[in-house]
C-alpha cells in the first residue's frame, strides 16, 4: 500500500506570495491533518479534515487555510507569506475508527520544505 | 495547559552503546503516548504506543516505559546503530474524541550515532 505523498517536496517563495501544498493520503484513510514543523517549536497542529469538512483547527492565523476533496486528497494554502512561515509542512493521514478513535495512528508524509526569502 | 517536555535536546553516542531518552508530560486526561522516529528529510514513523495500563513495550531494540503516576516515559535504545541517528518525538493524546487536536507533541531529541 502506498504511503502518504506530498508535493512538492521543496519550495522557495518570496515574502507576500502565496503557496499551495498538496497531500494524498493512504488509500482508505479519510482523515488528513496538517502540521508545521520548525526547529524551535517542533510540530504544531494546523488543521484536520475529515470527509471534506474541517474537523479541528490549531492556533494559526487566517492566512493558513486548507480543504479536502471527495477523494480525501487535501491541499493547504498560505497567503501573504512571511519569513517566519519557512518550515517543514507535514501531512498525516489516519483511519478514523469509531471503535477506538484515541488509538488511530497518524501516518506522516515526507513533508514539503518551504523556504520564504 | 497540556505540555510535553523531552530531554535531552540532543545526544551524541558511539555506535553499539545504549541510550535513554526522556519524556515528561502534563497532558490530562491521559489516553496514550507514542514515540515517533523521524529521519532527516522524512516524516515521523510510529515506534510504540502505550496506554495507561502498560508499563513497558518493546519494538526490536527500542523499549519504551511509562509511569502514569509520575507522568514520565522513556525510550531506551539498545546496541545503537548508525541508522538510529534521527529525531525522536514523544506524542501524548488526551482522552477525548480522537481528533488530531487531541495530540500534544514534544520538540524531540536529536540523536546522533557516531561510528
Amino acid at each position: 500500500k502506498a504511503g502518504v505523498t506530498q508535493t512538492p517536496r521543496y519550495l522557495i517563495k518570496t515574502r507576500g506570495q502565496q503557496v499551495t501544498l498538496s497531500c494524498s493520503p493512504i488509500s482508505g484513510h479519510r482523515s488528513v491533518s496538517w502540521y508545521q514543523q520548525t526547529p524551535g517549536q517542533g510540530l504544531q497542529f494546523l488543521f484536520e479534515y475529515f470527509s471534506e469538512t474541517q474537523r479541528n483547527k490549531g492556533n494559526f492565523p487566517g492566512r493558513f487555510s486548507g480543504r479536502q476533496f471527495s477523494n480525501s486528497r487535501s491541499e493547504m494554502n498560505v497567503s501573504t507569506l512571511e519569513l517566519g512561515d519557512s518550515a517543514l509542512y507535514l501531512c498525516a493521514s489516519s483511519v478514523v475508527s469509531g471503535r477506538a478513535p484515541n488509538y488511530n495512528e497518524q501516518f506522516f508524509g515526507p513533508g514539503t520544505r518551504l523556504t520564504v526569502l | 495547559k497540556n505540555q510535553v517536555e523531552q530531554s535531552p535536546q540532543s545526544l551524541i553516542i558511539l555506535e553499539g552503546k545504549n541510550c535513554t531518552l526522556q519524556c515528561n508530560y502534563t497532558v490530562s486526561p491521559f489516553s496514550n503516548l507514542r514515540w515517533y522516529k523521524q529521519d532527516t528529510g522524512r516524516g515521523p514513523v510510529s515506534l510504540t504506543i502505550m496506554t495507561f495500563s502498560e508499563n513497558t513495550k518493546s519494538n526490536g531494540r527500542y523499549t519504551a516505559t511509562l509511569d502514569a503516576d509520575t507522568k514520565q516515559s522513556s525510550l531506551h535504545i539498545t546496541a545503537s546503530q548508525l541508522s538510529d541517528s534521527a529525531s525522536y518525538i514523544c506524542v501524548v493524546r488526551v482522552l477525548a474524541g480522537g481528533g488530531a487536536d487531541g495530540l500534544t507533541f514534544g520538540k524531540g531529541t536529536h540523536l546522533i550515532i557516531q561510528p
